[in-house]
């Protein structure tokens, strides 16, 4: 069965830093992934999506993401962490040809 | 071209009280979703549909029905609310299923007493 693991429920960063921000994924299948993200008091957002075009995807606001099958990850990183970067993060997985599952969230704060 | 559209935005019921929840879209979308987000605990799926007339149970689907009378509309019912059903809703919508991006309502945060 298919199942995303996002390691840390919480992640700061001061401004101008680095955003690592972990997924790994369990799939029988060739996985499509997606990462999330949800302002406050909003809905969820498309950042970028991985569907075995290319291993690395490029998003919106900076963000990109790696797809690496041998480690089952698809960490979400931005060189330069904004203020405007902070938001709850959602890391999915294609269940079935219908649904997706999603991770738990990182909340992600940025300190000036 | 509004998107994705929830009503209402605030709610807050008595256990045992009854309440419909509407989703709409506005994208010609097949695919529509009913999620919850808890603390914690991410987005979890209710139910959903992969087009009109049709519905399907998710990861949390007890307590909850829904239909999908009008491709553009997802109802989401709670016969008879719950504390444990206190939560943030949020419906999504897409095209193609799991490989298609998914486009979110702005959420109905409800309280049950």
């Amino acid at each position: 069965a298919q199942s995303v693991t996002q390691l840390g429920s919480h992640v700061s960063v001061s401004e101008g830093a680095l955003v690592l921000l972990r997924c790994n994924y369990s799939s029988s299948v060739p996985p499509y992934l997606f990462w999330y993200v949800q302002y406050p008091n909003q809905g969820l957002q498309l950042l970028l999506k991985y569907t075995s075009a290319a291993t690395l995807v490029k998003g919106i606001n900076g963000f990109e993401a790696e797809f690496k099958k041998s480690e089952t990850s698809f960490h979400l990183t931005k060189p330069s962490a904004h203020m405007s970067d902070a938001a709850e993060y959602f890391c999915a997985v294609s269940a079935d040809t219908d649904k997706l599952i999603f991770g738990t969230g990182t909340r992600l704060q940025v300190f000036p | 071209n509004a998107g994705v559209t929830q009503t209402p935005k605030f709610r807050v019921l008595k256990t045992g009280q009854s309440m419909t929840l509407l989703c709409a879209q506005d994208m010609n979308h097949e695919y529509m979703y009913w999620y919850r987000q808890d603390p914690g605990m991410g987005l979890r799926l209710i139910h959903y549909s992969v087009g009109e007339g049709t519905t399907a149970k998710g990861e949390v689907p007890d307590g909850y029905n829904v239909s999908r009378l009008k491709k553009q509309n997802f109802l989401l019912g709670l016969e008879s609310a719950a504390p444990s059903q206190t939560s943030v809703y949020f419906c999504a919508s897409c095209y193609g299923g799991s490989t298609d991006t998914q486009y979110f309502g702005p959420g109905t945060r409800l309280t049950v007493l």
